[in-house]
């Protein structure tokens, strides 16, 4: 149990164009979702905390018309980068937990590269 | 920034030989969870800790829970090559925070 699917698993971009990567909870209901980045040979750097239904909760420094994140529903959230730099190459994480101080479970990653 | 002290960061062993790793913290921690991270994958939840003072094991793997709540350390006997990766603690914090604080992380090698 406990899974998190992300898609795309990697994704290579012109600068300038957007891309959106998907987060699912597979077998259970996430009413917290996180976006993370993180760059080589360092630790997870938290982008945004998403709750079902409402507007996303973004760590200091991270921009939110650059980073969009919709959280549809239970199961699903979305990371949009609008406009992407060669600098927004990365690898993206997601999670998502079930409720409240329970464990963080980690999609596989997304690694962004923007020409 | 992050308020968590992880070490080592990294160890070269040898197979079969034990590994002790451990996270600590000025702060109090309600959860410790410690995670391995293998290379372009995201990180597997490994053990999950709730009280102060347990002690859980997932294998070959040991977790404890420290008493005062502020750290926590893994043990890992035996290793075998596939142990290879990136640990990392993280927890959540006392003070209502709703994601997770995570360590640095220990990279670990293990020569056949």
């Amino acid at each position: 149990g406990a899974v998190v699917s992300q898609h795309p698993s990697r994704v290579i971009c012109k600068s300038g164009t957007s891309v959106k990567i998907e987060c699912r909870s597979l077998d259970f209901q996430a009413t917290t979702m996180f976006w993370y980045r993180q760059f080589p040979k360092q630790s997870l750097m938290l982008m945004a905390t998403s709750n079902e239904g409402s507007k996303a909760t973004y760590e200091q420094g991270v921009e939110k018309d650059k980073f969009l994140i919709n959280h549809a529903s239970l199961t699903l959230s979305t990371l949009t980068v609008t406009s992407a730099h060669p600098e927004d190459s990365s690898f993206y994480i997601c999670s998502a937990r079930e409720k409240r101080e329970t464990p963080q479970f980690f999609g596989p990653g997304t690694r962004l590269t923007v020409l | 920034g992050q308020q968590l002290n992880q070490s080592p960061q990294s160890m070269f062993i040898q197979e079969g030989e034990d590994v002790s790793m451990n996270c600590t913290s000025s702060s109090i921690f309600n959860t410790w969870l410690w995670y391995k991270q293998d290379p372009g994958e995201g990180p597997v939840l490994l053990i999950a800790l709730y009280k102060a003072g347990e002690l859980t094991s997932n294998g070959r793997l040991t977790a404890q829970f420290g008493i005062t709540r502020k750290d926590s350390f893994l043990n890992i006997s035996a290793s075998i090559p596939s142990d290879v990766g990136i640990y990392f603690c993280a927890g959540y914090m006392d003070t209502g925070r709703r994601a997770l604080t995570f360590g640095s992380g220990t990279r670990l090698q293990v020569q056949p």
